[in-house]
């Protein structure tokens, strides 16, 4: 079993439609909590960085942190083609010989259609 | 004024020639690492350097071997190719384990 869970997809959904992202994971350690953006043939762009549990937003985008469950969420309100990229939940302890060491889910690859 | 820099971005080579790959930032950060991404967008760490220190160094063949002449500098150089080695390789960045930035990232394919 893989330390983060996170269905592949595809997702297709139409513009202007709400996106729900998930992570599980089984480490308990994981303290922080990340989203990444990946674009075609570009470098992962940090999107969403959290702490804890809770929630945090930032414009169309909200993250959510539920340490109980070991799920986090990304949404994206009011989707737009640009947001068509694949979606990658990342974690880390952020201690000892893990130190900075991330831990990412597999991917979600999300298409917005006009 | 890119903050994480890769060279090259392609690089196409023979089973059993070595190669590197070279990574910068400009972002002032004492961390950096490497990163390995499969066919199937699964990425993996291969090691960290945090202030030219080797901190994290996960079971990767000993044919990787990280070199980092500087804090602002973190290279990859492999030895003996082999098939299984064609992926991206993304170098990243952070100050101290906080936020970490990635490069554009470095395709390489093993004939």
């Amino acid at each position: 079993q893989k330390e983060v869970e996170q269905d592949p997809g595809p997702l297709s959904v139409p513009e202007g439609a709400i996106v729900s992202l998930n992570c599980t994971y089984s480490n308990s350690a994981f303290q922080y909590f990340m989203w990444y953006r990946q674009y075609s043939r570009k470098g992962p762009e940090l999107l969403m960085y959290t702490y804890s549990s809770g929630n945090k937003e930032d414009g169309r985008f909200t993250a959510q942190v539920d340490k109980s469950s070991k799920y986090i969420s990304l949404f994206i309100r009011d989707s737009q083609p640009s947001d068509s990229a694949t979606y990658l939940c990342a974690m880390s302890d952020a201690g000892g010989t893990s130190y900075g060491k991330l831990t990412f889910g597999q991917g979600t690859i999300l298409t917005v259609h006009p | 004024d890119t903050a994480v820099s890769q060279t090259p971005k392609y690089l196409v080579t023979q089973m059993g020639n070595d190669k590197s790959i070279k990574c910068e930032q400009n972002l002032g950060h004492d961390t950096m690492y490497w990163y390995k991404q499969d066919s199937k967008k699964f990425l993996k760490i291969m090691f960290s350097y945090n202030n030219k220190e080797l901190i994290i160094n996960e079971t990767v063949p000993n044919r990787f071997s990280p070199k980092s002449p500087d804090k602002a500098h973190l290279n990859l150089h492999i030895n003996s190719l082999e098939l299984g080695d064609s992926a991206v390789y993304f170098c990243a960045s952070s100050l101290s384990a906080g936020r970490q930035f990635f490069g554009p990232g470095t395709r390489l394919t093993v004939l």
